[in-house]
């Protein structure tokens, strides 16, 4: 059965460095999106992202963050700037649909940690 | 703004014993709420969904709209069932949404032998 991955499982960066995320949906997949869980609190909305171009993004989503899609198969965060707060996992997530009850198959999540 | 609030961060039943884990939600508007599982060292994954009205493991949940609930339940707890439980709303605003969840804090489902 297709999963979502995801690489690194684990990521370790000094502060004020750039990271990316890697994440390969599953393939047939339309509807993609980040959320993160900082340590003891809930898994929070980051962004989602539809036909090429971000559809939707919280307030935690600013000028530090930003998604690509760039060979058709990787899906990618990037933090230009990482903040100590960062520290946190990292889910990636697509759907096919988004009507109706549509099911988000999430993956196995990497761990960042800004020191 | 949508919110989802699961009032124990910790469940424990034993073996055998109906277990209701409480979900509650704020939402203007018709939401779609789902119930996540995450078992042990493993991804976050579907369990159900209130569109569908199915029972998945033996557990069920009903969206009640009049007191804003989406309470999972399961008759006879079993072992296997010790699991993070998250409820979470996504919502289609005229055909705006793009699937957004919004995540309660998680309850620890801990079910003793």
């Amino acid at each position: 059965e297709p999963e979502v991955t995801q690489t690194p499982s684990h990521q370790v960066t000094q502060m004020g460095q750039e990271v990316i995320l890697r994440c390969v949906p599953i393939s047939n997949h339309l509807y993609f999106y980040w959320y993160r869980q900082i340590l003891g609190q809930k898994v929070e909305f980051l962004v989602s992202f539809y036909n090429n171009e971000i559809s939707e993004k919280s307030e935690i989503f600013d000028d530090q963050f930003s998604v690509e899609r760039p060979d058709g198969s990787n899906f990618t965060l990037k933090i230009r700037s990482t903040k100590l707060e960062d520290s946190a996992m990292y889910f990636c997530a697509s759907s096919r649909f988004v009507a109706g009850g549509r099911e988000q198959f999430f993956g196995p999540g990497t761990r960042l940690t800004v020191l | 703004a949508q919110r989802v609030t699961q009032p124990e961060k910790l469940l424990s039943v034993f073996k055998g014993a109906p277990v209701e884990l409480k979900c509650n939600y704020s939402y203007s508007g018709s939401p779609e709420l789902f119930w996540y599982v995450q078992y042990s060292r493993q991804r976050l994954q579907l369990l159900l969904r209130h569109i569908s009205r199915e029972s998945i493991k033996g557990f069920t949940a009903d969206l009640n709209k009049g007191e804003t609930s989406f309470h999972l339940k399961k008759p006879f707890a079993q072992e296997e069932d010790s699991a993070m439980y998250y409820c979470a709303l996504s919502f289609n605003a005229g055909g705006t949404s793009y699937g957004k969840l919004t995540f309660g804090q998680g309850t620890i489902l801990t079910v003793h032998p």
